[in-house]
């Protein structure tokens, strides 16, 4: 099984700075998988990055970028230049070759103020 | 990656009611998982839908309470039993697709019992 943990509850950021969330990860499989999403006030789930166990070359798209850390169980993830559009809560997830169900962390609820 | 239609998006129920949510995914797809989000929590699995047969429910759900069907490779049903206004949730389907792991959600079922 898996256990995911965000331990940031809330973030506040004043527009154009940068954030990081942090999430860290529990799991006794080899090959697992490592999954951010964006939930905005309406609800829905929006996928931002999936990373596997095997790969931790970090990646930058645009203003996301993630840093995946094995050797800490970590895998962080920074918006730079932050904007109002980014305010929404943020899970961190996890799945294994034999879970396959996604076990999210409680999410960090990031606020990006005016 | 699979397109899901998920109905309603949101109603207002009575007490002592039940509730059918509606999955529809665009593709066949293996995996069909059914989560629950509670106001200001995270998504917690409800039960793995398998195609012919009984869901798989996890550690505090029951048949009789949210009861599952997964006709075919394409659809899926969850209903909410005899609801009480501790059932009022975000419900949400999600797919999981085969070898990339990659996994798309609905836009979720806003419920509010009264």
């Amino acid at each position: 099984a898996q256990k995911v943990t965000q331990a940031q509850t809330e973030i506040s950021v004043v527009e154009k700075e940068d954030v990081t969330l942090d999430c860290v990860y529990e799991t006794r499989d080899t090959t697992y998988y490592l999954f951010w999403y964006k939930q905005p006030p309406s609800g829905e789930l929006v996928f931002l990055i999936r990373r596997n166990s095997f790969d931790e070359q970090n990646e930058i798209s645009g203003r996301y970028s993630w840093n995946f850390q094995k050797s800490t169980s970590s895998f962080n993830f920074t918006i730079t230049a932050s904007q109002v559009v980014d305010s929404a809560v943020y899970f961190c997830a996890a799945t294994s070759g034999s879970a396959r169900q996604l076990t999210f962390g409680s999410g960090t609820q990031l606020t990006v103020l005016p | 990656s699979a397109v899901i239609s998920q109905k309603p998006s949101r109603d207002i129920c009575q007490r002592g009611t039940s509730l059918t949510i509606q999955c529809q995914v665009d593709s066949q797809v293996t995996m069909m998982f059914w989560y629950r989000q509670q106001p200001g929590q995270s998504l917690t699995l409800i039960a793995t839908a398998n195609q012919g047969s009984e869901a798989t429910y996890e550690s505090g759900f029951v048949i009789d309470k949210f009861p599952i069907s997964r006709p075919n490779l394409t659809f899926s049903t969850l209903t909410v039993s005899n609801m009480s206004p501790e059932d009022s949730s975000i419900y949400l389907c999600s797919v999981g697709e085969q070898g990339n792991y990659g996994y798309t959600f609905g836009s979720g079922t806003r419920l509010t019992v009264v």
